[in-house]
């Protein structure tokens, strides 16, 4: 069974921290991306990766920060969280849409970040 | 990105077939009509897509007009569990797809 793995479920943190959000896929993807979802707001793409060491910004990509150093792997970094990053953050992976088959993206669990 | 429309909530009876409308008139050839759904505290898992042809899988189906300016995704008996967000999204190639808000489907027993 396909999976998309994210490090924790609820997380809080406090204003001016470091925050790493990890999502691990085992699909063997290309494609990796982070999204936010906020209530009224639906979701909203913070970047994005075709490939290791590869990265692009989404929509809201201020405040935040990827990395992935491995296929498997793409981080979230928030540089010096503030409250207004209080939110659920979504991590998802899909192989390379280069056909109609290849559509699917598939989701991990999600992360609710509280930052006070 | 091209846009969707879709109502903001529907309601269905359990067990009842429900049709879910989406408007996307500015469609271009070689965008494919995606399906996402989302349950209650979980993230977004894929329904079905298509692109000129109607297309049935397991979860449900989806009619395309014949113009591709809308679609409607189709359960055919709906159950307590298909409560959930339903997202109409166009995406082609490789570029990331993009969430709207969707409709948000109640299911009454």
């Amino acid at each position: 069974d396909v999976k998309v793995t994210q490090s924790s479920r609820y997380l809080v943190k406090r204003t001016g921290e470091k925050v790493f959000l990890e999502c691990v896929q085992d699909m063997d993807h290309e494609n990796m991306f982070w999204y936010r979802q906020d209530p009224g707001l639906g979701l909203r793409l913070i970047y994005f990766s075709y490939d290791v060491k590869m990265k692009e910004k989404g929509d809201i990509p201020e405040g935040y920060s990827v990395s992935r150093e491995k296929k498997e792997r793409f981080s979230l970094i928030l540089e010096s969280a503030s409250t207004n990053q209080t939110s659920m953050y979504l991590c998802a992976s899909s192989p390379p849409r280069r056909g109609p088959s290849s559509y699917e993206q598939y989701f991990g669990p999600g992360t609710r970040l509280t930052v006070t | 990105d091209a846009k969707t429309t879709q109502p903001n909530s529907m309601e269905s009876n359990e067990e009842e077939p429900v049709h879910l409308p989406c408007n996307h008139s500015t469609i271009s050839g070689t965008d494919y009509i995606h399906w996402y759904r989302q349950l209650p505290s979980q993230g977004p898992e894929y329904v079905i897509h298509g692109l000129t042809s109607n297309v049935n899988n397991r979860m449900a189906s989806l009619a395309i007009a014949e113009d591709r300016k809308s679609s409607t995704l189709i359960l055919h008996r709906a159950t307590l569990r298909d409560a959930a967000v339903y997202y109409c999204i166009l995406g082609s190639g490789n570029t990331p797809l993009v969430f709207g808000k969707g409709t948000r489907l109640s299911v009454i027993a």
